[in-house]
This record gives C-alpha cells, structure tokens and sequence, in this order.
C-alpha cells in the first residue's frame, strides 16, 4: 500500500494567506525532495533534506524534516498565484534502494 | 544544456495496441528513472536504470511492460498489448548521482490514453 501521505489532497487559499502541507511516512526515511508540478508540467525539484529535524527556507517557503525521519512538511507564507500547482514530497524509504517514493501530493490553488 | 527528453508528449492508442515511449536523459547522467502517475494519483515509481542495466524494476506492473535503455543513452518503454488501466502520465527523470543523493530531473512527460 501508499507508504508515503500526503495532507491535505486539495488546498485553496486566497492570494495572502499561507499553506502547509504534510508528509507522512509509514516507514523511516533516509531523506526527503519536494517537487513542485505545476499544472500540465512535469516535476520540478524544490529542495533536499537530510538530517533529523533539518529546517530550510528558500524565500517564501520553508522545509521541515521531522526528528523521526518520518515526516515533512512545506509552508508557503503569503502564497501568490505563481505558487498554484501539486506540491510532492519524495523520500528515500531506509533500505528501499536507490528510488524515491514520492507522496500523494498537495493541489494548491490560489484565488485572488 | 538540454534537459530530458520525452517522446511523444501524447499518445491515443486502442486496446491491445502497441506503444512505444522514449525517454532521452541528460547528457551524462548514469541513472534513469520511469514513473507513471494514473488518473491524477501519486507518481508511482516503474524502474531504475543505471547505464544500461536494470538496477530496480520492483515497479513494473506486469510483463505488457518491457524498457531498455541500449547503450546506456535513451531508454524505450514499450507497452503491448494496452489495456486501458495503462492511461496516464510517464514520466521519464534522470540524475548524475543515484537519486536520493541528488535531485533528478524529469521530462516532460508522455500522456498516454487508452481507449
């Protein structure tokens, strides 16, 4: 089954406000990617984490691995329009190989 | 430098047809990766070349599934006969390093849809 969840499925928010989404592994993960898709786009890398309880922040947006190695989360603050698209977060389950398991994604849309 | 490469970017074949997918990754990257996302779901993982080899391929779905990646530049992705649980969006990535290691890049990605 889906390993790898993602909350919530759809997000609308109004130009301004901010946006979370989060990732849920059943399992522990030796690292994270977010990737950004935009709507009929393919997959853009957004970011990378490694280690327990890592934060990052690119601009507007902030990355968090949880201590656990189980769970991430993105935040946006202040989301514009640009930022409409799925957001999918990709981890390397421990002893899964060299693939990423990606998560179920998060639609973001963003009204003015 | 160019990016991966995805052929065709659509496709509409019927049931019991055949279809090839190609992917082109980048110049130098070892490592390829097939994924499919299927009605608007997550992006399931296919498999993983490095070169021309079959690193992982634990994501097939079945043997209507059959990839090569010759020589280890573009890889195929063939799928006979179709059925129309295979519509969806493949997408092809390559990286330099194994994936986890470092971001991938994917293509653009081939709408296939059976009819």
């Amino acid at each position: 089954g889906q390993q790898v969840m993602q909350i919530p499925q759809y997000q609308h928010v109004q130009e301004g406000e901010d946006f979370t989404t989060y990732c849920n592994s059943s399992t522990t993960l030796s690292n994270i990617q977010w990737y950004k898709q935009r709507p009929g786009g393919h997959p853009v890398f957004l970011i990378q984490l490694v280690k327990s309880g890592e934060v990052k922040k690119q601009k507007r947006l902030t990355f968090q691995f949880g201590e656990a190695k189980k769970n991430s989360s993105l935040h946006i603050t202040a989301t514009q329009t640009t930022d409409v698209g799925t957001y999918f977060c990709a981890g390397r389950i421990t002893g899964g190989g060299n693939k990423l398991t990606f998560g179920t994604g998060t639609q973001l849309k963003v009204e003015l | 430098e160019a990016g991966v490469t995805q052929f065709p970017s659509h496709s509409v074949i019927e049931k019991g047809q055949t279809v090839t997918l190609r992917c082109d990754p980048i110049s130098g990257h070892d490592n390829l990766y097939w994924y499919r996302r299927v009605m608007g779901k997550e992006i399931k993982f296919l498999l993983h070349f490095v070169k021309e080899s079959k690193q992982d391929e634990s994501g097939m779905p079945n043997n209507r599934f059959l990839a090569e990646r010759t020589g280890g530049t573009y890889s195929t992705l063939k799928v006979q006969p179709a059925e129309l649980e295979d519509s969806g969006v493949y997408f092809c990535a390559s990286s330099l390093l194994a994936w986890g290691d470092t971001e991938a890049f994917f293509g653009q990605g081939t709408r296939l849809t059976v009819v």
